[in-house]
């Protein structure tokens, strides 16, 4: 199985925050890295596909980068509703093993 | 705007079997770009995907879980289901029905608000 481990686990920031959180796979993955935002009590959202690319409708000041191992999901300022958990999804086991990172809380 | 919906007992007893389904709105099950799978979440914990059926039958499964679950598809009400053999605590979860790209990345988008199933006698 690939594993993903995040970091930090959690996280506090500000609004107005630049922040970076971290996904590394345990092996080679290229770009197969999706990223997830969840909020308390709701499911998970697609932010970022193939490590890099933004979805349609996220703002601009979410960005995704790597590959191989390493991958990172920056937000250049943070607002209020960006305080939320950011999960890492791995789909290069297709079809049978995707995995997701532990998670980083955001928190004020 | 495609939307999800989950459904289905949320109390089972140790050893039986969890069934849900999951309905689809806003567009046709039988699309050739998706597939419709499952993924749960502890509490407080991280997700697991349990596994993703194509509306033709190819279906995929998460090895830890494969001897207990299985995955139907229904295209004439547009809906899929999941069902868990053999549950135990561990099983307690929110579980989340979602919509899956076929093609890399394989993202999943969008998901269902979820459904909380507790496992207890």
């Amino acid at each position: 199985d690939i594993r993903l481990t995040q970091s930090p686990s959690s996280l506090s920031a500000s609004v107005g925050d630049r922040v970076t959180v971290t996904c590394r796979a345990s092996q080679n993955i290229f770009t197969s890295l999706n990223w997830y935002q969840q909020t308390p009590g709701k499911a998970p959202k697609l932010l970022i596909s193939s490590a890099s690319t933004l979805q349609s409708g996220v703002p601009s000041r979410f960005s995704g980068s790597g590959s191989g191992t390493d991958f990172t999901l920056t937000i250049s300022s943070l607002q209020p509703e960006d305080f939320a958990t950011y999960f890492c999804q791995q789909s290069f086991s297709t079809p049978r093993g995707y995995t997701f990172g532990l998670g980083t809380k955001l928190e004020i | 705007q495609l939307q999800l919906q989950e459904s289905g007992p949320g109390l089972v007893k140790p050893s039986e079997t969890l069934s849900l389904t999951c309905t689809v709105s806003g567009g046709s099950i039988s699309s050739s770009d998706h597939y419709w799978g499952w993924v749960r979440q502890p509490p407080g914990k991280g997700l697991e995907w349990i596994g993703s059926i194509y509306y033709s039958g190819p279906t995929y499964y998460n090895p830890s879980l494969q001897s207990r679950v299985t995955l139907l598809v229904d295209t004439s009400k547009n809906h899929f289901s999941l069902k868990l053999s053999s549950v135990t605590a561990a099983d307690t979860a929110v579980y989340y029905c979602v919509r899956q790209y076929q093609l890399p990345p394989n993202w999943f988008d969008p998901w269902g608000q979820g459904t909380v199933v507790t496992v207890s006698s």
